[in-house]
């Protein structure tokens, strides 16, 4: 089993949709998560943060955390073209030395 | 202010030169990482610069050689590369690694090897 597993997509979603993008990691003691943007030829670019079980809402994004069910996922309200890019999970555990662990990560398509 | 910059932006060598990637950043952090990066894949940890010690070296050839100069700055030496080391290489901090390990990542910089 993969540490951090994410579908390798391309998820494509109409322009002005929810976008809904899932994570689910391997290591109960995951601490940290992370979810990146990364545009083609582009370093990561961070888009969200998130400690705590819950919901986490930063303009369009939210991140949502549920450690009992180890998933993370990213919510991208009022999808726009300019967010298709591809999505990075990343965990950090102390089972990985406090390491940023990644998913393969999630090619979105925002169709206009 | 997030900024972490690196240079060259692009950098093309022989098999047989001898180049260094540099990276820099004003945030205060005292954790400096190195990753490579392949088409289509995540980035992969090299080393990780906690307090300008080295803390993890992750098993990376000796033909990619790591140095902390100080607390803002991060170098990557570069000798007698494959051209299996073409890559984007990335270079990221964070204020430690542990506690606030949010981290940022620069530009990159685009290592071709001929």
């Amino acid at each position: 089993q993969k540490e951090v597993e994410q579908n390798s997509g391309p998820l494509s979603v109409p322009e002005g949709a929810i976008a809904s993008l899932n994570c689910t990691y391997s290591d109960r003691g995951s601490q940290s998560f992370f979810w990146y943007r990364q545009y083609s030829g582009k370093s990561p670019e961070l888009i969200m943060f998130i400690y705590s079980n819950g919901d986490k809402e930063d303009g369009r994004f939210t991140a949502q955390l549920n450690k009992a069910s180890q998933y993370v996922s990213l919510l991208i309200r009022d999808s726009q073209p300019s967010d298709s890019a591809t999505y990075l999970c990343a965990v950090t555990a102390m089972e990985y030395g406090n390491k940023l662990v990644f998913g393969a990560g999630t090619i979105l398509r925002v169709k206009s | 202010d997030t900024e972490v910059t690196q240079t060259p932006k692009h950098l093309v060598m022989g098999m047989t030169n001898k180049k260094s990637l540099k990276c820099e950043q004003h945030m205060g952090h005292r954790a400096m990482y190195w990753y490579k990066q392949k088409a289509k894949k995540p980035p992969e940890l090299m080393f990780v610069y906690s307090y300008e010690k080295l803390s993890i070296n992750e098993s990376v050839p000796s033909r990619f050689s790591p140095e902390c100069p100080n607390s803002s700055l991060l170098n990557l030496h570069l000798h007698a590369l494959q051209p299996e080391d073409s890559a984007l290489y990335l270079c990221a901090s964070s204020q430690g690694v542990t506690g606030e390990v949010t981290q940022y990542f620069g530009p990159g910089t685009r290592l071709l090897v001929l």
